[in-house]
């Protein structure tokens, strides 16, 4: 079955500066990868995802790439702020799956 | 809209009483999901309905009893949980079963004494 893989565990950074959270995957039949925001008290919020079909995908701050072929796949924050600190969670879907398989998760702190 | 409400927000339930979780969207979606979330760990799946069917346990225990009444509804009933089972307790929802997006609700924070 799928497994992924996600780095770094915790990562602090300075306001304004950009924060990079890598996962990798093991299922090369997986083409579904969304990263989802969780806030201490909330469920996780998707934020962005990519298929396997486009190998980057942006949304203002926040961009994902793909490498299928490496199997790995980032979140790129740019001009952090502090209500950017949150855990991130990656995840995995297969063609024609029916669950998402994820990551161990991120612990995001951007200091003021 | 991509809202998914749970109620309640909190629940304390003791090892011999009956209780049931509940998840409501609106978005006409046709797959709803649980899950359960321990501290610091990610979402692990515990059902899947697909078209008010249940669709995939991942071998739950049977302590905790799934029912989709219609398709805007998710019920879990709780019924002689064990301590472990306190958790986060996440309902979820996507226009199909598949790779299609999943929306999550705010969870209801379980605690079992």
């Amino acid at each position: 079955g799928e497994n992924v893989e996600q780095h770094p565990s915790t990562l602090s950074v300075q306001e304004g500066d950009s924060a990079v959270i890598k996962c990798t995957y093991s299922d090369s039949a997986s083409n579904y990868f969304p990263w989802y925001k969780q806030e201490l008290g909330k469920g996780p919020q998707l934020i962005i995802d990519i298929r396997s079909n486009v190998g980057e995908k942006k949304d203002q701050r926040i961009a994902v790439t793909l490498n299928k072929t490496a199997k790995h796949f980032s979140l790129h924050i740019t001009e952090t702020q502090p209500e950017d600190s949150a855990v991130y969670f990656c995840a995995a879907s297969p063609l024609y799956g029916n669950k998402l398989v994820f990551g161990a998760g991120t612990i995001l702190r951007v200091k003021s | 809209d991509t809202e998914v409400t749970q109620t309640p927000k909190h629940l304390v339930m003791g090892m011999t009483n009956k209780k049931s979780l509940k998840c409501e969207q609106h978005m006409g979606h046709r797959a709803m999901y649980w899950y359960k979330q321990k501290a610091k760990k990610p979402p692990e799946l515990m059902f899947v309905y697909s078209y008010e069917k249940l669709s995939i346990n991942e071998s739950v225990p049977s302590r905790f009893s799934p029912e989709c009444p219609n398709s805007s509804l998710l019920n879990l009933h709780l019924h002689a949980l064990q301590p472990e089972d306190s958790a986060l307790y996440l309902c979820a929802s996507s226009d199909r079963v598949g790779t299609y997006e999943q929306y999550f609700g705010p969870g209801t924070r379980l605690t079992v004494t």
